[in-house]
């Protein structure tokens, strides 16, 4: 398997843009986790689903972030608009239940 | 709420030593713990996860230690090497958490030759 795959690896936008990244789950994974990771706090948990049901979003820090997964092998998260503080490195983890698998990451930079 | 804290947040050692990198936790309704290993610029890998029950897991050599009721675990590398060098993350699954992870910060180490 190739593991969790995420696009694109960068990402530069300016502020008010929309943003959108992508996730592919290990094949029978049932639980994917998006998480931001910043020097300031750390790796948060934003969301996370479960066999495509979004099960707990008490992350997400605002209205301008959404995410879907619409099927068991795709997920995307979306910020509209953007902001410099949103600026991150953004980590999606699939699981089969125990143990977490991550993502290369997606380095968002928001001018 | 779940707290998780490592120390030192970083490490600097000459390559052969013996090491221990140490996770403590507020709460010890875990589920689970899980170690984990991130280079610079890279996605997290996982290292160990043990399960509440529990006391230690090994992986060549790594091993971790879990003393649930103390609200600890460790990392123990042995014979560490250059490519040990890395940030070192432990994660907890509360038991009332659903299948979210707490992070701690994490521990910068470095290995010299």
């Amino acid at each position: 398997d190739a593991g969790v795959i995420q696009s694109p690896r960068h990402e530069v936008t300016e502020m008010g843009q929309e943003v959108t990244l992508r996730c592919k789950p290990i094949s029978g994974h049932d639980y994917l986790f998006w998480y931001r990771q910043t020097m300031m706090r750390g790796l948060e948990l934003l969301i996370y689903f479960n066999n495509n049901v979004p099960i707990d979003d008490s992350g997400m820090p605002e209205d301008r972030f959404s995410a879907k997964m619409p099927n068991a092998s795709f997920s995307t998260l979306k910020i509209q608009p953007s902001e410099p503080r949103d600026s991150a490195v953004y980590f999606c983890a699939s699981s089969p239940f125990d143990e977490q698998f991550f993502g290369p990451g997606t380095r968002l930079t928001v001018l | 709420k779940q707290e998780v804290t490592q120390i030192p947040a970083a490490l600097s050692v000459p390559e052969g030593e013996n090491l221990v990198l140490n996770c403590s936790f507020t709460d010890s309704a875990i589920y689970n713990l899980q170690w984990f290993r991130q280079d610079p610029g890279k996605g997290l890998t996982s290292l160990l996860l043990i399960q509440s029950s529990q006391r230690e897991q090994t992986s060549g050599r790594l091993n971790a230690s879990l003393d649930k009721s103390s609200g600890r675990s460790t990392l123990y590398i042995a014979a560490s090497q250059p490519g040990d060098s890395a940030t070192y993350l432990c994660a907890v699954r509360g038991n009332n958490a659903g299948n979210m992870l707490t992070f701690g910060g994490g521990t910068r180490l470095m290995v010299k030759p």
